[in-house]
């Protein structure tokens, strides 16, 4: 079985400051892994994915995650916060290798970035 | 624009009504998913097909239903409406059935009253 936490509900950094979300899973299988965010009053953007191959993955808009194996994690950072980068990112997890895709979510956190 | 198209965006019903929400997905995606998002819940997968055929299940409710037709656009159709059934419902699509990004729709924001 696959699930997801992210630890933080609420994280604030200011502008230009280093952004950090956590998120840990839990796979029983290879894990396929990804980060979205949802603006307010939109549906969720994929914003990059782990699929086994490179380890630090780069995504959209200068955010990148790191798979470590070992950790069991997945954390989604970039280096500079902006004003627009204020949303609600979630983790998600499914099965690799799978003929189903079944996306299991955290509960997400929500990014307020002070000007 | 995700590619991925639902209608309606916000619907306003009573209990114990039904409706019947509608997803086109992208072009060449053969799979479609279902998610309802509320507050108390989150994101939680509801059901997802591919090519037609139903290929995983997760929350879904009984009252709740779902089909892919053979121009591969889905309906969710929800029935018997409590307060509770209240929520975003998004609609994704991919290429393959396992393993791929889903790309998301705009969501459609249920109201029952």
């Amino acid at each position: 079985a696959q699930s997801v936490t992210q630890l933080g509900s609420h994280v604030s950094v200011s502008e230009g400051a280093l952004v950090l979300l956590r998120c840990n899973y839990s796979s029983s299988v290879p894990p396929y892994l990804f980060w979205y965010v949802q603006y307010p009053n939109q549906g969720l953007q994929l914003l990059l994915k782990y699929t086994s191959a490179a380890t630090l993955v780069k995504g959209i808009n200068g955010f990148e995650a790191e798979f470590k194996k070992s950790e069991t994690s997945f954390h989604l950072t970039k280096p500079s916060a902006h004003m627009s980068d204020a949303a609600e990112y979630f983790c998600a997890v499914s099965a690799a290798g799978a003929n189903f895709n079944k996306f299991y979510f955290g509960s997400g956190t929500k990014l307020n970035v002070k000007p | 624009d995700s590619g991925v198209t639902q209608t309606p965006k916000h619907l306003i019903t009573a209990t114990g009504q039904r409706v019947t929400l509608r997803c086109s997905p992208r072009s060449g995606d053969l799979s479609v998913y279902w998610y309802q998002q509320s507050l108390d819940q989150g994101l939680q997968f509801l059901i997802q097909y591919y090519n037609g055929e139903e290929r995983a299940k997760g929350n879904i409710l009984e009252r709740f239903s779902a089909q892919q037709f053979p121009d591969l656009h889905s309906e969710l159709n929800l029935s018997s409406l409590e307060l509770g059934d209240s929520a975003l419902y998004f609609c994704a699509s991919s290429v393959k059935p396992g393993g791929a990004e889903a790309f998301f729709g705009q969501g459609t924001r249920l109201t029952v009253v």
